[in-house]
């Protein structure tokens, strides 16, 4: 199977930088996902990588190594409304997306 | 809003009972993805349906059971409920069933089915 490891939780200040790191072992790989969800709401797409390197979308970018099976997640100038869990999710090589359990940020004043 | 309708929205009921969740994809998605997620654990993926056949299936039960329509609706069957069925049940869409690394899925805003 599947096998998706990010922190459960991360605590950061408003205005503050905060990185959410996602590892994954996965029979293939066909991309990387980052979701956004709001408690008891849908997900929401925020990036994709397939190569590696770093995607930049306004405050958001996300890393991909693909040797290290490594991805990350970065949320610059946090606001309050970011607060939010994140998943990670794997696209395999039978083009399956799998989650991680998700990161539950907490942005404080 | 990400177009993709579920219904109803909550659900209760009792150990033992059969339950049905229904989907409306996103207009011109053909391909219909059901997730569970329960509190201590992240989405799981159940099943995929594409254009009315099954595309793809996870951790599904033989308890549960999906089909999609003519029209792209989808309909997951729960049935002889347990209490660990209790849980936020996610449909999602997309346009292609085809392999594409690059297509995301949009979600509903799901079903939250407690088993009492």
């Amino acid at each position: 199977g599947q096998n998706i490891d990010q922190p459960t939780e991360m605590t950061a200040t408003e205005g503050a930088i905060v990185q959410i790191n996602c590892t994954y072992q996965t029979s293939g790989f066909n991309g990387l996902f980052w979701y956004q969800q709001h408690a008891g709401e849908a997900p929401t797409f925020l990036s994709y990588n397939v190569l590696d390197g770093l995607e930049e979308k306004g405050r958001f970018s996300s890393f991909l190594s693909r040797s290290k099976g490594y991805s990350y997640l970065l949320l610059k100038e946090l606001q309050m409304k970011d607060s939010a869990s994140y998943l990670c999710a794997v696209r395999d090589g039978d083009y399956k997306l799998s989650f991680g359990a998700g990161t539950t940020v907490t942005v404080r004043a | 809003d990400s177009g993709v309708t579920q219904t109803p929205k909550h659900l209760i009921t009792a150990t033992g009972q059969r339950v049905t969740l229904r989907c409306s994809p996103r207009s011109g998605d053909l391909s219909v993805y059901w997730y569970q997620q329960s509190l201590d654990q992240g989405l799981q993926f159940l099943i995929q349906y594409y254009n009315g056949e099954e595309r793809a299936k996870g951790n599904i039960l033989e308890r549960f059971s999906a089909q999609q329509f003519p029209d792209l609706h989808s309909e997951l069957n729960l049935s002889s409920l347990e209490l660990g069925d209790s849980a936020l049940y996610f449909c999602a869409s997309s346009v292609a069933g085809q392999p594409a690394t690059n297509e995301k899925l949009f979600f509903g805003s799901g079903t939250q089915l407690s088993v009492l």
